[in-house]
């Protein structure tokens, strides 16, 4: 079974220059998460889908920030413009359901952004 | 003050020694708790997940839980060069689908 995909693996950007992240999850799953990794800490939630509507996005800074995931099957996370504290592993994760003990989310090997 | 607290190591010891590694939480609604193995430019990977309080074994792995204490444990026995990795902690309450993590232990493996 293939697991999340996540596409580019790294990007090289400048500051003020628009970036995109595409993430295609487990077949079947119904749940997308969209996390940011700042070196050495663990991961945080941006947004969370269910199926193709976002139910709890509280953390994406909407100012710059913006996701979608239509049909409710692949996701793409965009940041524009990019500043320098954008530099992230930006990652993206998939269950089958949310909330109850079968929430378990598998994640992808996520998109190295650095910002110069 | 955070709401999981994990110390970053690194941690470094030789082959075959058991590895313990632990965190403290302050929300006491949590009541899933995972731990995660992060290798370099790799996603994290689940190792274990519990729900509760207790112990559970998986091969060379156990995860132990203590609510009453808001502390849960990783050990590793037999320590492999393979197990080098970053070590995440990890939890939720039983409702809601947000994890939050620690900021993850580096476990080195000295062959």
């Amino acid at each position: 079974e293939a697991g999340v995909v996540q596409s580019p693996r790294y990007k090289i950007i400048e500051k003020k220059q628009p970036v995109a992240f595409w993430c295609n999850p487990i077949s079947g799953h119904n749940t997308l998460y969209w996390y940011r990794q700042n070196l050495g800490q663990g991961p945080e939630l941006l947004i969370r889908y269910e199926n193709e509507e976002a139910v709890d996005d509280s953390q994406l800074p909407k100012d710059r920030f913006s996701a979608e995931r239509l049909k409710g099957v692949d996701s793409t996370l965009k940041i524009q413009p990019a500043e320098l504290g954008d530099s992230a592993v930006y990652l993206c994760a998939s269950s089958l359901e949310a909330g109850g003990p079968s929430d378990t989310q598998y994640f992808g090997p996520g998109t190295r952004l650095t910002v110069l | 003050q955070k709401e999981v607290e994990q110390d970053p190591g690194p941690l470094s010891v030789p082959e075959g020694a058991i590895v313990s590694l632990n965190c403290t939480y302050s929300n006491s609604a949590f009541q899933y708790f995972m731990w995660y193995r992060q290798y370099s430019r790799k996603g994290p990977e689940l190792l274990m997940y519990t729900y509760s309080s207790g112990n559970k074994e998986d091969g060379r792995f156990t995860a132990q839980v203590d609510k009453s204490s808001k502390y849960i444990s990783l050990f590793i026995r037999d320590s492999q060069p393979s197990d080098s990795a970053t070590y995440l902690c990890a939890m939720r309450n039983s409702s809601a689908s947000k994890i939050i993590f620690g900021s993850g232990t580096r476990l080195s493996i000295r062959p």
